[in-house]
């Protein structure tokens, strides 16, 4: 199957640093989406991205499907920042999301 | 309701017994999905449902998972005789379409906490 990687696992920031996480795909997909779990558990949908850049604020995000791989940019980082991202991807028979490991980030005041 | 609704948000119980999970969707969305977070872990894929169409039960991890959608909305994951190993967080997803690749932007409810003792 389809396997989906992340790095880094965790990462470290002070307040106001920028950082960029990435997402590594063995296969062509349908579908990508980045995700901000909070430290309560809560999964937050910060981008459905399967190909081209989009920006949200703070947060931007590339998607390379050509080269499988996926980059998710957090800039002037903030304490609410903090939490696990994960990238989802579908594939192209559509039948469900695989997710990445995550990367845990920790934005220090 | 506005989001995907999951109840209940914790669960303790004896190893051995059965426990049912019920996830709400966001009213409308056809695409249904369960995944398991173990602590620190990512997200397993457990199960999803589209519409009419018979469910992927492709990620179940034994035959004392089964989960069920009725009329195409409220759905129940059933987890029989449970064991330690099962002691993890539940999550439920909804999406609008999913044979619609631009609307199919997964939602997720709080998960519930299942504690097997």
């Amino acid at each position: 199957g389809i396997q989906v990687e992340q790095s880094p696992p965790d990462l470290i920031l002070q307040e106001g640093a920028n950082s960029t996480l990435r997402c590594n795909f063995s296969d062509s997909v349908n579908n990508l989406q980045w995700f901000h779990q909070n430290p309560w558990g809560q999964l937050i949908n910060l981008f459905y991205i399967p190909s081209g850049t989009k920006q949200n604020g703070r947060l931007s995000a590339t998607t390379v499907a050509t080269e499988r791989y996926s980059l998710l940019y957090i800039s002037s980082s903030q304490t609410t920042d903090s939490g696990v991202y994960f990238c989802a991807v579908e594939r192209p028979s559509g039948q469900n999301f695989v997710f990445g490991p995550g990367t845990r980030l920790s934005v220090l005041p | 309701g506005a989001g995907v609704s999951q109840s209940p948000s914790n669960k303790v119980t004896e190893k051995g017994k059965d426990v049912e999970l019920r996830c709400d969707p966001i009213s409308g969305h056809t695409a249904l999905y369960w995944y398991r977070q173990s602590l620190g872990q990512g997200l397993e894929f457990l199960i999803y449902f589209q519409g009419n169409s018979a469910p992927d039960k492709s990620g179940l991890p034994s035959d004392r998972f089964s989960a069920e959608r009725t009329g195409g909305s409220v759905s129940t994951l059933t987890i029989q005789r449970t064991q330690q190993e099962d002691s993890a967080v539940y999550l439920c997803a909804s999406s609008l379409d999913q044979t619609v690749l631009a609307k199919n932007i997964q939602y997720f409810g709080a998960g519930t906490r299942l504690s097997v003792l």
